[in-house]
């Protein structure tokens, strides 16, 4: 298996608080990625990274935030919650993201915004 | 716009009985098709990645084909530890590691 972790695992929080989730990988991928998954969705991409300081916007980016300042660490922030937010996020990582190179995922942080 | 859909939503079927399951896309140019097996409250879990249209891959009892329209996950003989979600994704030319995803097909094998 990958080495993906991501934490907290569980989080229920109220609304206009803001809630930073972690990725932290040990595989050394350059690319890393936070989806959302919600019924009737499926995944959908929030925001990706492609190096140390290095971000992009995927489709569903409005509302959050994301941080990489080491190789290993991909925070994605939500600056001031709310229940539309409610989802579970998976963090996805890849060695080189344009060469076909599949990307592996974590066990996701199921988020409950009340 | 770049569009995935997978057929049917759900499936289920007896030990032993083979089906196929279907990933119909539209993409500006196709960089790749990945599949991926989900188990509740897990990570997908990559399977397959087909590059062209003719191309198939195997690995135990799922294979997986490719044409220039759609992909389909062939299940032979399935056991009920098969039983999962699998999700069709696919990669556009020029979209860095961007991958559109189906919504799945949660496939259910009873003994």
């Amino acid at each position: 298996d990958a080495g993906i972790t991501q934490s907290p695992r569980h989080k229920v929080t109220e609304t206009g608080t803001p809630v930073t989730l972690r990725c932290h990988q040990t595989e050394n991928h350059r690319y890393m990625y936070w989806y959302r998954q919600d019924p009737g969705h499926g995944l959908r991409l929030i925001h990706y990274s492609y190096g140390v300081k290095d971000t992009d916007k995927g489709e569903v980016s409005d509302g959050y935030s994301v941080s990489r300042s080491k190789t290993e660490d991909f925070l994605l922030t939500l600056e001031s919650a709310t229940s539309s937010q409610t989802s579970v996020y998976f963090c996805a990582i890849s060695d080189m993201g344009g060469q076909n190179q599949p990307q592996h995922f974590g066990d996701g942080t199921r988020l409950s915004i009340l | 716009e770049d569009q995935v859909t997978q057929s049917p939503e759900a499936l289920r079927l007896q030990e032993g009985e083979s089906s196929s399951l279907n990933c119909s896309y539209t993409v500006s140019g196709l960089r790749g098709l990945f599949w991926y097996r989900q188990d509740p409250g897990k990570g997908p879990e990559f399977l397959f990645t087909l590059y062209s249209a003719g191309e198939e891959k195997e690995k135990e009892r799922l294979k997986a084909t490719l044409t220039k329209k759609e992909s389909f996950l062939h299940i032979t003989a399935p056991k009920p530890e098969d039983s999962a979600t699998y999700l069709c994704a696919v990669q556009a030319l020029g979209n860095t590691g961007k991958l559109i995803f189906g919504q799945g097909t949660t496939l259910q094998v009873k003994p």
